[in-house]
């Protein structure tokens, strides 16, 4: 059990809907990332949220929006879906920041399966 | 951002070493190493990382060479719950700590 919990594990939506993705980190860790991983793409980064802000972003749609909040818990917010959108959606936490550093290593979740039909 | 290139796949017997290359030839000095693994569509898991100096931990161990172009992974004595794909990952600098996964290598480990 690496600490962070995904929320649902499982998700089926129709073409045009919007879904919520909810990750709670690990206690403590400051930093949170997404992850989305297509059959045909592998994992890809899509952004990353350092203590409630935005710090990176990665190949993330306009569809899509994340945020973090005050008790550090984050939301994934797919929009307009398509059915390219079905993936394992993964989120990552980490104590990275600026006390720790930025090298220290990144727990992930178990993952978000969002299959859109 | 430093690439890294891993053989698609490997075999492995259960016992064994399991010995796992990677070249990252582009790497820049205060860029580390990390490697994770993932299993069947599970979260990818933490393995190890490293700067320069070889390191070991109770999962495995990670030599890299004096140049730091390229590393090994080594599970001294795979199971067959080691069968996974696994991710050399040269760690982004500047300050965000993400991590750019490629295509890994996968590990099937035969009993």
């Amino acid at each position: 059990d690496s600490g962070v919990t995904q929320t649902p594990k499982h998700l089926i939506t129709a073409t045009g809907q919007r879904v919520t993705l909810r990750c709670s980190p690990r206690s403590g860790d400051l930093s949170v990332y997404w992850y989305q991983q297509s059959l045909d793409q592998g994992l890809q980064f899509l952004i990353q949220y350092y203590n409630g802000e935005e710090r990176a972003k990665g190949n993330i749609l306009e569809r899509f929006s994340a945020q973090q909040f005050p008790d550090l818990h984050s939301e994934l917010n797919l929009s307009s879906l398509e059915l390219g959108d079905s993936a394992l959606y993964f989120c990552a936490s980490s104590p990275a920041g600026r006390d720790r550093g930025w090298n220290t290593e990144a727990f992930f979740g178990q993952g978000t399966r969002l299959t859109v039909v | 951002d430093a690439k890294t290139t891993q053989p698609p796949s490997m075999d492995c017997a259960e016992g064994r070493a399991a010995n796992l290359p990677c070249n990252h030839s582009t790497i820049s000095g205060n860029e580390y190493v990390y490697w994770y693994r993932q299993i069947h569509s599970q979260g990818p898991q933490y393995i190890i990382h490293g700067l320069k100096n070889n390191e070991t931990n109770e999962m495995a161990s990670l030599i890299i060479t004096e140049d730091r172009k390229s590393s090994t992974l080594i599970l001294p004595h795979a199971t067959l719950r080691d069968t996974a794909v696994y991710y050399c990952i040269v760690r982004v600098s500047g300050n965000t700590g993400k991590l750019i996964f490629g295509q890994g290598t996968t590990l099937q480990v035969k009993p």
